[in-house]
């Protein structure tokens, strides 16, 4: 079974769109975080949800808004997209209290046109 | 913010040969260390990970070594195969569950 899941798996959309990414884990962990991985590979944290509540939001444009239905779930929802948007977007969750090993998803390839 | 780079962007060895990965991180506050493993098309995979009260750790054919002195972290494959071609990265944090990666060394083995 899919530790951490995403759909899709590759997103092609054209720029001005609004699109939705979902995740979800099914290994009971209370914090999950969304990645952008650029072309360079460089991977850097844009959010960090715990028990549905965020605690973490790196320099992220506001079009960019996690959504947290349930402790297993957490969306990212992209208004107004933009090329410089395109980028593998990498869910993650790890266990809560203090920093632990994170369980990377798959990744979604986003490509604006 | 927290800096984490790597000194060689890419590495080729020989198949059967040991393979070392380094690491520099800038947070002399930083007390978590791991380093993931990223094949093409996937997400990264956790391979082993080191706190700051030790400085070393092994694993099945791994090594991690940090040498706070310096901040520098390495990764040690023993008999690299060809299984271990892949984008090696590794990630500091200094708690609350925010990891800052490096920029990745791409290791390429040779059959």
């Amino acid at each position: 079974d899919t530790a951490v899941s995403q759909t899709p798996k590759y997103l092609v959309t054209q720029m001005g769109n609004d699109k939705s990414i979902k995740c979800e884990q099914n290994l009971g962990h209370d914090t999950m975080y969304w990645y952008k991985q650029d072309s360079k590979k460089f991977l850097k944290i844009m959010f960090s949800y715990n028990n549905k509540e965020l605690i973490i939001n790196e320099t992220v444009p506001n079009r960019f808004s996690p959504k947290s239905p349930d402790k297993a779930h957490l969306n990212l929802h992209i208004n107004s997209l933009e090329l410089g948007d395109s980028a593998v977007y990498f869910c993650a969750s790890s266990q809560a209290g203090g920093i632990n090993e994170q369980f990377f998803g798959p990744g979604t390839r986003l490509t604006v046109l | 913010g927290e800096s984490v780079g790597l000194h060689l962007p890419t590495l080729s060895v020989q198949e059967g040969d040991n393979s070392i990965i380094n690491c520099a991180y800038s947070n002399s506050a930083s007390d978590y260390f791991i380093w993931y493993k990223q094949e093409s098309g996937k997400g990264p995979q956790f391979i082993i990970d080191i706190r700051s009260n030790m400085d070393k750790r092994q694993g099945q054919r791994v090594t991690v070594l940090l040498n706070k002195t310096v901040k520098h972290l390495s990764l040690q494959i023993a008999a690299t195969q060809p299984g271990d071609s892949a984008v090696y990265f590794c990630a500091e944090s200094s708690g609350a569950n925010n990891l800052f990666f490096g920029t990745g060394t791409r290791l390429t083995v040779i059959p």
